[in-house]
């Protein structure tokens, strides 16, 4: 069965970069039918993609946030990781990351629904 | 960027009975929606894709149908673990984007 589990920091300051880490259990990253995701959901709120990869380490940012995120896969490890930087309060949020079904043409591969996610880390952005 | 709407923003229903949750997108997103339930202090968790497909595991009682900009997630017999809160997500366009939610709460 496969799982995901987030870590990272829970307290981020204001201005510096939020970095979490995504570590992949019972199953192997390099799937090819397979992006890997991060997700959040501000307190209180509905969710929001922040972007996703795949194992070769071609990566996919929602445009707005993609000045500051970063999305790195390490498939030595069975981790993928995100970074966000120039956080704010804005950026306080529980952050999840998802397996992402991935779905290929004849031409162009396409992005899918998002199962299983990982239980999610709250990070909070303050001073 | 497509805007995806879920109405009601809440829904109040007693167990036993139906309950039907609506998700309109701004424009077509052919049959490429997906819709999860979250409960508190839990991650998502998949129920249909496809518009109408269950994922694995999710009882029967819960469908999905609708193509283009309406769907619609039926959940038939309302069980007390079913109140929770329900997103539908379109994954046709790029950026993905998810629906505001509608929390189904217990009449």
């Amino acid at each position: 069965q496969l799982q995901l589990q987030e870590s990272g920091p829970g307290l981020v300051k204001p201005s510096e970069t939020l970095s979490l880490t995504c570590t992949v259990s019972g199953g192997s990253i390099s799937s090819s039918s397979y992006y890997w995701g991060w997700i959040r959901q501000p307190p209180g709120k509905g969710l929001e993609w922040i972007g996703s990869i795949y194992y070769s380490g071609s990566t996919y940012y929602n445009p707005s946030l993609k000045s500051r995120v970063t999305i790195s896969v390490d498939t030595s490890k069975n981790q993928f990781s995100l970074k966000l930087s120039s956080v704010t309060a804005a950026d306080t949020a529980v952050y999840y990351c998802a397996r992402e079904e991935r779905y290929c043409s004849s031409t162009s591969c396409y992005f899918d629904w998002f199962d299983p996610w990982g239980q999610g880390t709250l990070v909070t952005v303050s001073s | 960027e497509i805007v995806m709407t879920q109405s009601p923003a809440t829904l109040s229903v007693s167990p036993g009975e139906r309950a039907t949750l609506s998700c309109r997108a701004s424009q077509s997103v052919s049959s490429n929606l997906a819709w999860y339930q979250q409960k508190p202090g839990q991650a998502p968790r998949l129920l249909i894709y496809g518009a109408s497909t269950r994922a694995t595991g999710i009882p029967a009682r819960f469908s999905g149908s609708g193509s283009g900009t309406e769907f619609t997630l039926t959940i038939s017999s309302l069980q007390s673990e079913d109140f929770a809160v329900y997103y539908c997500q379109q994954y046709n366009n790029w950026p993905i984007t998810f629906g505001q939610g509608t929390r189904l709460e217990i009449k």
